[in-house]
């Protein structure tokens, strides 16, 4: 069957404009997460979905990042006003259920920022 | 704060050695922990959790509360095990995870 999708799978972007990644997790899978890797770093987990539940929004990096997601269906990141630091991988995973629940792994969006 | 460690950036053996990729974690409840791997040109993916109990192309993992480590262990280290590691920790009380920063494992020839 149809595995985690992310796009778009590279972007290239200036300095100061804002960006939208998008992903589409397996059908039927009640949580998502999204992840950041920077270059030779582990992943940092930004945010997670569960259902129709508010999400903890903490882990975000700064207040120029914000994410949503539509029922259990697709889910965007939105980076606004991008900074040079922001350039990384971003990963986004569903599971059947709740955190914990084995993840699946999109194949990730290369964010470069010049 | 909760906190995955994998001192290891990188380790190599030859085929046929033991490998043991360390993990320590700092948790203040009940941590669930996984492995996921990433072989070349191919998606994060579980390995093995630490409820299960089972073993995975020969890996194992044992929980060790009192250490606060989960280490992943192999006997005989195969060529097609060369990958990135990720140990990681699922915490249920704030909907979060966390992964440490990942060791490659170089199994040579």
């Amino acid at each position: 069957g149809a595995g985690v999708s992310q796009s778009p799978s590279n972007k290239v972007t200036e300095k100061g404009k804002d960006v939208e990644l998008r992903c589409d997790p397996i059908s039927g899978h009640t949580a998502l997460y999204w992840y950041r890797q920077r270059l030779g770093q582990g992943l940092e987990f930004l945010i997670y979905f569960q259902g129709n539940s508010a999400p903890d929004k903490s882990g975000l990096p700064s207040d120029r990042f914000s994410a949503e997601r539509t029922g259990e269906s697709v889910s965007t990141l939105t980076i606004q006003r991008t900074q040079q630091e922001d350039s990384a991988v971003y990963l986004c995973a569903s599971s059947a259920d709740r955190v914990g629940d084995t993840q699946y792994f999109g194949p990730g969006t290369r964010l470069t920022v010049l | 704060a909760q906190r995955v460690t994998q001192p290891e950036k990188l380790l190599s053996v030859f085929k046929g050695a033991p490998v043991e990729l360390k993990c320590n974690y700092s948790y203040s409840g009940s941590p669930e922990l996984f492995w996921y791997v990433q072989y070349s040109r191919q998606r994060l993916q579980l390995l093995l959790r630490h409820i299960s109990r089972e073993s995975i192309k020969g890996f194992t993992a044992d929980l060790n509360k009192g250490e606060t480590s989960f280490h992943l262990k192999k006997p005989f280290a195969q060529e097609e095990d060369s990958a990135m590691y990720y140990c990681a920790l699922g915490s249920y009380n704030f909907n979060k995870f966390y992964f440490g920063s990942g060791t490659k494992l170089n199994v040579k020839p």
